[in-house]
Order: structure tokens, then sequence, then C-alpha cells
């Protein structure tokens, strides 16, 4: 059974940073692009950034590129996001999501973590 | 970057009716790649069509996508109480990726 375990939200003022993780199981996970989506509240959905099944590329949205940075540790199944200089519009509920068959499509999400950017 | 627009906001119908969403994009989709996700309160998305018709695993046949280009509707042909959700359409076929609005389908 896929399971994506999302940790590491927080309340956090802004400017600060914070070191998202996302525990995976139940996949071959050096195989399986990851991404991660946000969710403001009461919102929609917003792509933020993905990484390929070996680490080797990256992407972001406009609106994190420079300050956010997706990385992966294949040897723990593991998913990061490390988030520099938040501002109070990165406030959401932010979700792993595994990539199904090389495309930009998730067919299995975790619960999400809270990331709070208040003062 | 390619904008998805969906309508209506929010749509009010009752059990065992036929629900037509609609997702409409600013510019053609590649190969079709549009996918559409179903979402309850409190919990995650859940991927329900992809390729705009053909159905993730483990869902039922009531659901069914369509269209090619720009305009990609979800069919629900006989609403379950458990259909009543927001369900979010999303292009994949281009950089970057992007999701509709969403729509709200509530009971009657």
């Amino acid at each position: 059974e896929v399971q994506l375990l999302e940790s590491g939200g927080d309340l956090v003022q802004p400017g600060g940073s914070l070191r998202l993780s996302c525990a995976a199981s139940g996949f071959t996970f050096n195989t399986c692009a990851m991404t991660w989506v946000r969710q403001a509240p009461g919102k929609g959905l917003e792509w933020v950034s993905t990484i390929n099944g070996n680490g080797g590329n990256t992407y972001y949205a406009d609106s994190v590129k420079g300050r956010f940075s997706i990385s992966r540790d294949n040897s723990k199944n593991t998913l990061f996001l490390l988030m520099n200089n938040l501002r109070a519009e990165d406030t959401a509920l932010y979700y792993c999501a595994k990539g199904r068959g090389g495309f930009n499509l998730y067919d299995y999400w975790g619960q999400g973590t809270l990331v709070t950017v208040s003062s | 970057e390619i904008v998805l627009t969906q309508s209506p906001g929010t749509l009010s119908l009752s059990p065992g009716e036929r629900a037509t969403l609609s997702c409409r994009a600013s510019q053609s989709i590649y190969n079709n790649y549009l996918a559409w996700y179903q979402q309850k309160p409190g919990q995650a998305p859940r991927l329900l069509i992809y390729g705009a018709s053909s159905r993730a695993t483990g869902i039922p046949d009531r659901f069914s996508g369509s269209g090619s280009g720009t305009d990609f509707p979800l069919t629900i042909s006989r609403l379950e109480p458990e259909d009543f959700a927001v369900y979010y359409c999303q292009q994949y076929g281009t950089s970057p990726i992007t999701f509709g609005q969403g729509t709200r389908l509530e009971i009657k």
C-alpha cells in the first residue's frame, strides 16, 4: 500500500525558514517523480515543485523560485522541501504527491502538513 | 502559463441526477494531458481521470471525462451521495503545471 506522510509544518515568522519532509513507502521510490502541491486555506490547488526520480532535475513555480529547494534521499525514501524567506502568502497546507507513469499527474497524495507564516 | 477556467463555481444537484462540470483552457492542451481530481473536506485530492478520458484505478464508471484541445467536460452519470465534493482539473502537458479553481458539487 502506497503511503506518503508529510511532516515539518509549523508557525513561522515572515522571512523565516522551514524544512518539510515526506516519508514514502509501498512503491519503488527512486523510480518516481515527486511533487509538492499546496493549498491555501479555503483556496484551490497550486503546484509548487517537482523532482525527478534520481534527483537530477528539479522544477519550481515562479512564486517560489529562488526561495524553495526540493530534494530527495532515495536511500531513506524521503522527499524534502526547504523553504526560505517565507512570506504570508506561503501559508498553506503542503501536500506531497507521487507522480504517475513519468507524467506530472499525481496518483497518490499525503494528508498534508500545515505551514503558517505570521508574525 | 495555461489558465484553466472551471464552471460553474458551484453546482447544486440531487442524488441520482447527472452532473456535467466544465474545464476550459486558455490554449490548447498538449496531447490532451488533462486530469480531474476529487477533493472531499479534510481529505487530500484523489485522481479520477487522466489523459482527458482514462479513469484512474478504482474509479467507478459513472465518472467519465471527454474533450480535446481547450474544452474538457467531466460527467458523473448518476450522482451518489459520496460524489458531493470539490472537483479540480489540471493540465500536465505544459510547464508550469496548472489547476483550475475548482467546482463545488453540493447536494440540492
